[in-house]
């Protein structure tokens, strides 16, 4: 069974700061690993899918990197902004059951202004 | 494009209910994931369907709980006879033709089901 863990469960830096959120799954058989992130009370939205054959994904100050090997995902922010303060949950799909999702229990970041 | 819809956002129920849940998905997708997020756990994958037929529901409780995603119309979860425990966030995702898992998920608002 697949386990998705993130580290650590809530992160507070001041605005401006670069940051890093880690996630680390068991079964390195994976498809592809997705980052979201979950304001509160509201839905998901999708920051950045690495395909399990690529390194990395950046977009804007986001950028994603994954090691299937070792089964590790980061997510580095740059220049951190109080609108990125949220819930940040990966997930991964594995090769065997690719039709779900597992979810990591998220990150929950502040950025304080 | 209109995102992933859900309604209603918020329902409550007394225990013993019905509740029914409406996810749209995007334009286009024909392919439906609902997922649970109990309070204080994370998101956990429920039922995989496609128009008129469930793919994988691996995740479904084997009672009370059932979907559905018609020829027309939104996919349906329902949930009988509701209790306290199936208070949670319930969230629909969609991915788009040709489905499979190499494929982005979209994912809905979500309902928050609270049972009193």
């Amino acid at each position: 069974k697949q386990e998705v863990t993130q580290i650590p469960a809530a992160l507070s830096v001041p605005e401006g700061e670069n940051l890093v959120l880690n996630c680390s799954f068991t079964d390195s058989a994976i498809y592809n690993l997705q980052w979201f992130r979950q304001d509160p009370g509201k839905g998901l939205t999708s920051l950045l899918l690495i395909q399990s054959s690529q390194r990395e994904q950046t977009s804007g100050r986001l950028n994603a990197s994954l090691d299937k090997s070792s089964g590790r995902s980061t997510l580095y922010i740059a220049a951190s902004q109080p609108g990125d303060s949220a819930t940040y949950l990966c997930a991964v799909r594995l090769l065997e059951t690719g039709n779900q999702f597992y979810f990591g229990t998220g990150t929950s970041l502040t950025v304080i202004p | 494009n209109a995102g992933v819809m859900q309604n209603p956002r918020h329902l409550v129920r007394r225990r013993g209910q019905e509740a029914r849940l409406r996810c749209s998905p995007m334009k286009g997708h024909s392919h439906v994931y609902w997922y649970r997020q109990l309070p204080e756990e994370g998101l956990k994958f429920m039922v995989y369907l496609q128009k008129e037929n469930i793919i994988d529901e691996s995740g479904m409780p084997k009672e009370r709980f059932s979907a559905e995603f018609p020829k027309e119309g939104p996919s349906i979860l329902r949930i009988q006879q509701v209790v306290r425990g199936d208070s949670a966030a319930y969230f629909c995702a969609s991915s788009p033709d040709p489905g499979g898992i190499s494929n982005e998920q979209f994912f809905g608002p979500g309902t928050r089901l609270t049972v009193l």
